[in-house]
């Protein structure tokens, strides 16, 4: 596609259950990012694909989150046991390389809301 | 501990008029910034860059503005338009894939 598509658009789900969340980078681009943005908060870097390189997990707040990128595009966040502090907008965003000087694409989010 | 602030969180401006968007940060090692744009239920869009080696970079309408021994940056968008309404957010890294985000600034344009 022509742009960063993620999947669901909006999810509401009960505090405990797991939830996986998708991202389709744009065709091409090698690194992978995801991020998430808490209500008034700044996006909050959370992990990052690069090529075959070993992802920066450095971000993930906790145990309960992790992350895979199969065959270089496909990405999908897995948040376990949700909490409530895990509702949140989760924004993936794509880019030609690591250096960024022109900025990510970013897609246009997954809202997350867990009751 | 914020080490990308944008103090302001919204800001309202007359059509035509200058907005002058700011954010400071706190890192000294920062050395690029990006601002982005995001409009509701849509992902953030990419504006405008600055690296350390330069105090202004300037794209039709949007120009950035740094200033290194201040640790600040501004955008200013002249003159502003009723589309321009939307969050903006600064974003600084140390040269790396890894961006900090402010908190974002809500601008409104009235017509």
């Amino acid at each position: 596609g022509a742009g960063v598509s993620q999947s669901p658009s909006n999810k509401v789900t009960e505090k405990g259950k797991d939830v996986e969340l998708r991202c389709d980078p744009i065709s091409g681009h090698t690194a992978l990012y995801w991020y998430r943005q808490s209500l008034g908060q700044g996006l909050e870097f959370l992990i990052y694909f690069q090529g075959n390189s070993a992802p920066d997990k450095s971000g993930l707040p906790s145990d309960r989150f992790s992350a895979e990128r199969t065959g270089g595009s496909v990405s999908t966040l897995t948040i376990q046991r949700t909490q409530q502090e895990d509702s949140a907008v989760y924004l993936c965003a794509s880019s030609l390389g690591s250096t960024i000087n022109y900025g990510y694409t970013f897609g246009s989010g997954t809202r997350l809301t867990v009751v | 501990d914020q080490q990308v602030k944008q103090n302001s969180p919204s800001l309202s401006v007359q059509e035509g008029r200058i907005s002058i968007l700011n954010c400071d940060y706190t890192n000294s090692m920062f050395d690029y910034f990006l601002w982005y744009k995001k409009y509701p239920a849509e992902g953030p869009t990419f504006l405008i860059s600055i690296s350390s080696i330069k105090d202004k970079n300037e794209d039709g309408r949007f120009t950035v503005f740094l200033n290194k021994s201040a640790k600040h940056l501004s955008l200013h968008i002249v003159p502003s338009q009723p589309g321009d309404s939307a969050v903006y957010f600064c974003a600084a890294s140390e040269g790396t894939y890894k961006y900090i985000f402010g908190t974002g600034t809500r601008l409104k344009v009235l017509a």
